[in-house]
């Protein structure tokens, strides 16, 4: 079974804080993604990787950055949390290259709070 | 501009019914259709997908039903049992490794 597993469950910074929200994945997956999920607006991408160091913005990249050094764990930073980043982090794998890409599996999230 | 949408925040239906959520996209590019069911607490996990070179595709008790001219999918879901009860989205591909998800639709089947 796949596993994508998040560092928290539930996270609570002050405005200003940088954050770092960690995810690993221990299958292998190539692709690695970085969503918010808010009430009434769904799932929206913030980035995503292909690869070790490589790196793609989604719909929603301000105010955020991320990290991959190695193939398992990707990481999305804060560099100054705001009020508006209150929301439920959820990070996702796939694999590369087939029609099953498309099929990613997802951690449980990290509901974090700014205050 | 949401590509993506699920009209229903919403929907309540009896144990040993047929649920029906639907979908609407914009984007004539999506060529690749998910529905992902979450519970709360948990990420969501994937449930069926369709290519648009087809226009149903079944599994067990879910089914999904592409129309490509009106860009509109739904999911059955039959008979609906009170462990259907989530929030479902849907979500589009264009080809490339990136989803498009929908709102979400609440789904609560009362026993």
């Amino acid at each position: 079974d796949v596993k994508v597993t998040q560092s928290s469950r539930y996270l609570v910074k002050r405005t200003g804080e940088k954050v770092f929200l960690e995810c690993v994945q221990d299958m292998d997956h190539e692709n690695m993604f970085w969503y918010r999920q808010d009430p009434g607006l769904g799932l929206r991408l913030i980035y995503f990787s292909y690869d070790v160091k490589m790196k793609e913005k989604g719909d929603i990249p301000e105010g955020y950055s991320v990290s991959r050094e190695k193939k398992e764990r990707f990481s999305l930073i804060l560099e100054s949390a705001s009020t508006n980043q209150t929301s439920m982090y959820l990070c996702a794998s796939s694999v590369w290259g087939t029609r099953s890409y498309n099929e990613q599996f997802f951690g449980p999230g990290t509901r974090l709070t700014v205050l | 501009d949401q590509q993506v949408k699920q009209n229903s925040p919403s929907l309540s239906v009896q144990e040993g019914r047929i649920s029906i959520l639907n979908c609407d996209y914009t984007n004539s590019m999506f060529d690749y259709f998910l529905w992902y069911k979450k519970y709360p607490a948990e990420g969501p996990t994937f449930l069926i997908s369709i290519s648009s070179i087809k226009d149903k595709n079944e599994d067990g008790r879910f089914t999904v039903f592409l129309n490509k001219s009106a860009k509109h999918l739904s999911l059955h879901i039959v008979p609906s049992q009170p462990g259907d009860s989530a929030v479902y989205f849907c979500a589009a591909s264009p080809s490339n490794e990136k989803l498009t998800f929908g709102t979400g639709t609440r789904l609560t089947i009362i026993p």
